[in-house]
């Protein structure tokens, strides 16, 4: 079974904390890990993305920690912002897999609020 | 333009109704999906369409039907449509450069679809 667990579920962090959200996989033919970030009524948007020949990759203040033997991978938001409240979707793709290079596998998804 | 438009934005419809989702995009992407969200859920593949062919279909009823009229629109047609399908459907698309990595997905704001 192609899956991606994703936790929690929902995250409540203040202004300027740390956000922390973890995944975790089975398939070890995925070789690509997108993060998408989901405002209400909008379509997801790639947030940052990282292949598993690199253990983290930062963008701003989006980090991703990538641990191939645990086939896991997390995302940490420094300095979180109200703006930054939005549902987040991990997911994995097997890249090179013909059909397959076009079916992102998400995780079930994280609510963040960020509080002032 | 790094947009991919979606209309409409809201669509309300009977179980007898014939109605139409568009999507357009102007990126010179050769790939386009339909996805389908439930509230709280990641999206669900639906449908890929590869150079105007349709590429992917995950067994999807028959009840939904995709057109691809040219490499920048994308059709999702709907007939006799049940109240469970009633959702956010969301287009995207992607550069497709035949299996050889993973390429974006770039997806517009939905149709928030109810289905009475």
């Amino acid at each position: 079974q192609q899956q991606v667990k994703q936790s929690p579920q929902s995250l409540i962090v203040q202004k300027g904390g740390i956000s922390i959200i973890n995944c975790a996989y089975e398939n070890t033919a995925f070789d690509y890990f997108p993060w998408y970030q989901q405002f209400p009524g909008k379509g997801p948007a790639l947030l940052i993305a990282i292949r598993p020949d690199v253990s983290e990759k930062k963008e701003g203040r989006f980090t991703i920690s990538f641990n191939k033997s645990a086939k896991q991978f997390s995302l940490h938001i420094m300095d979180s912002q109200p703006g930054d409240s939005a549902t987040y979707f991990c997911a994995a793709i097997d890249a090179y897999s013909g059909a397959g290079s076009y079916q992102l596998t998400f995780g079930k998804g994280t609510k963040l609020s960020v509080i002032p | 333009d790094t947009e991919v438009t979606q209309t409409p934005k809201h669509l309300v419809m009977g179980m007898t109704n014939k109605k139409s989702l568009k999507c357009e995009q102007h990126m010179g992407h050769r790939a386009m999906y339909w996805y389908k969200q439930k509230a709280k859920k990641p999206p669900e593949l639906m449908f890929v369409y590869s150079y105007e062919k349709l590429s992917i279909n995950e067994s999807v009823p028959s009840r939904f039907s995709p057109e691809c009229p040219n490499s920048s629109l994308l059709n999702l047609h709907l007939h006799a449509l049940q109240p469970e399908d009633s959702a956010l459907y969301l287009c995207a698309s992607s550069q497709d450069s035949g299996f050889s990595g993973y390429n974006e997905q770039f997806f517009g704001p939905g149709t928030r679809l109810t289905v009475l």
